[in-house]
């Protein structure tokens, strides 16, 4: 079956410490999104990537950074700059919007990596 | 800039009761439109969506949504909830800006349906 994969399911590290967690899909779709899940505040946006070798910042960017070397892969590693870490953090990917006329964008979410920082 | 606005963070209804929740979004071009649902412990769960013709959207269990362009608003109602639809409801907009999709969730509203 297609779908995203987040691994691990929970991870815990100790301040200062950086850590990457990993997203893989087997959609085929081109573009990934990364989102962290705070209460009350929403899913927001880190980073998202259209095509392998390319990413932009999302809202929330400051403190992480990510890589795109194949279409597969997103990881997000979580840097010792990222003030407040401890969040839930969300995986997506979507097909592709083609031309002028915009074609549904279908989304698929990941299972989510809660990550506690001590 | 994209951004999507929920009037209500926290409702709070008895067992039939009708459920209008409120989304407004700022973004100048063509939108997709979605509602997400999130029960307690569980993942996002896509509730229903709109990319275009008729603007009233039916989806799963009961809810509805209806798009008006002119007030860049998308509501989530439903006629009659029930005690499982105890959840926290996402709108989110998937707008198209320098050639990147980029989907948007707004703050959330959590709905406590009481018996």
């Amino acid at each position: 079956d297609g779908g995203i994969t987040q691994s691990p399911k929970y991870l815990f590290r100790k301040e200062g410490q950086n850590v990457t967690l990993s997203c893989e899909q087997n959609l085929n779709h081109d573009a990934m999104y990364w989102y962290r899940q705070d209460p009350g505040q929403g899913l927001r946006l880190i980073y998202y990537s259209q095509i392998v070798n390319d990413f932009q910042k999302g809202d929330i960017a400051e403190g992480y950074s990510v890589s795109r070397e194949k279409k597969e892969s997103f990881p997000l590693t979580v840097t010792s700059a990222q003030k407040n870490p401890t969040a839930f953090y969300l995986c997506a990917s979507s097909t592709p919007w083609q031309g002028a006329n915009p074609v549904y964008a279908g989304y698929t979410f990941g299972s989510g990596t809660r990550l506690t920082v001590v | 800039a994209q951004s999507v606005s929920q009037h209500n963070h926290h409702v709070i209804l008895s067992e039939a009761a009708s459920l209008e929740l409120g989304c407004n979004y700022s973004y100048g071009g063509t939108v997709n439109l979605f509602w997400y649902v999130q029960y307690p412990g569980q993942h996002l769960q896509l509730l229903l969506k709109y990319f275009s013709g008729d603007p009233l959207v039916k989806g799963i269990k009961g809810f509805e949504a209806e798009f008006i362009k002119s007030k860049f608003s998308f509501n989530l109602r439903k006629p009659s909830v029930q005690w499982s639809d105890t959840a926290e409801y996402f709108c989110a907009v998937n707008g198209r800006s320098g050639g990147y999709n980029k989907l948007i969730f707004g703050a959330g509203t959590r709905l406590a349906v009481h018996p």
